[in-house]
């Protein structure tokens, strides 16, 4: 079974800094997704960023990056110029190429210090 | 997209009553997942229809729990003999092959609390 591990309960960050959120998953499968979804204090989920197994660029919206090590099995979020929006649960997400369901870690509580 | 709702929020009951919850994926979206997440913990899948067909159910949806999607639309999801352990967020999600990796938009969840 595919496991999601986020090893950092929680991490705090100045606004304007930046700040790096971990992720490491186990899997067999050769096509998969991963996701990085934040979850705001009562409020619902909602997709930051997503990369393709099979590509090898990195990818990137507006201040979010990811740095996706295969063989590693890592895949971190990089925050950039942190605003104090950005202060939330970040979930770390796996999908399976032949699955529909999400596995989710644990998640990571990032905190914005103005 | 008016986004995922789901109904009620936040939902209180005593242990051993029935409960049910309703969700309402975005208009066209063919696929509809249920979650439930615990405190401290990321979301567990609980289970996933496409149209009105239930294709795949967790080991975590035991006998007393019962989703339906009857018209391909609107889901609900229903606990019978309700126990402290079911109290939790369920969240519901919904997609459609059109989007991208088959993105799935999550409603705002509702919050169960069983006493």
């Amino acid at each position: 079974a595919q496991t999601v591990t986020q090893s950092q309960p929680e991490m705090s960050v100045q606004e304007a800094e930046t700040v790096t959120l971990s992720c490491t998953y186990d899997t067999s499968e050769s096509d998969y997704y991963l996701f990085w979804y934040k979850q705001p204090p009562s409020r619902q989920m909602i997709l930051v960023i997503r990369q393709e197994a099979y590509k090898q660029q990195n990818a990137t919206e507006n201040r979010f990056s990811v740095n996706f090590q295969k063989a590693a099995k890592s895949f971190s979020l990089k925050i950039s110029d942190s605003q104090l929006g950005d202060a939330a649960m970040y979930f770390c997400a796996y999908r399976g190429g032949s699955n529909y369901k999400l596995t989710f870690g644990k998640g990571t509580l990032l905190t914005v210090n103005p | 997209d008016t986004g995922v709702s789901q109904d009620p929020r936040h939902k209180i009951t005593k242990r051993g009553q029935n409960v049910t919850f309703r969700c309402d994926p975005i208009s066209e979206h063919n696929r509809l997942y249920w979650y439930r997440q615990t405190l401290g913990q990321g979301p567990e899948f609980l289970t996933y229809f496409q149209n009105e067909a239930q294709l795949e159910k967790s080991r975590l949806l035991s006998d007393r729990f019962s989703a339906e999607r009857p018209k391909g639309s609107f889901s609900t999801l229903e606990i019978q003999r309700t126990e402290q352990g079911d109290s939790a967020m369920y969240l519901c999600a919904s997609s459609i092959v059109a989007r991208p990796l088959y993105e799935q938009y999550f409603g705002p969840g509702t919050r169960l609390t069983v006493t």
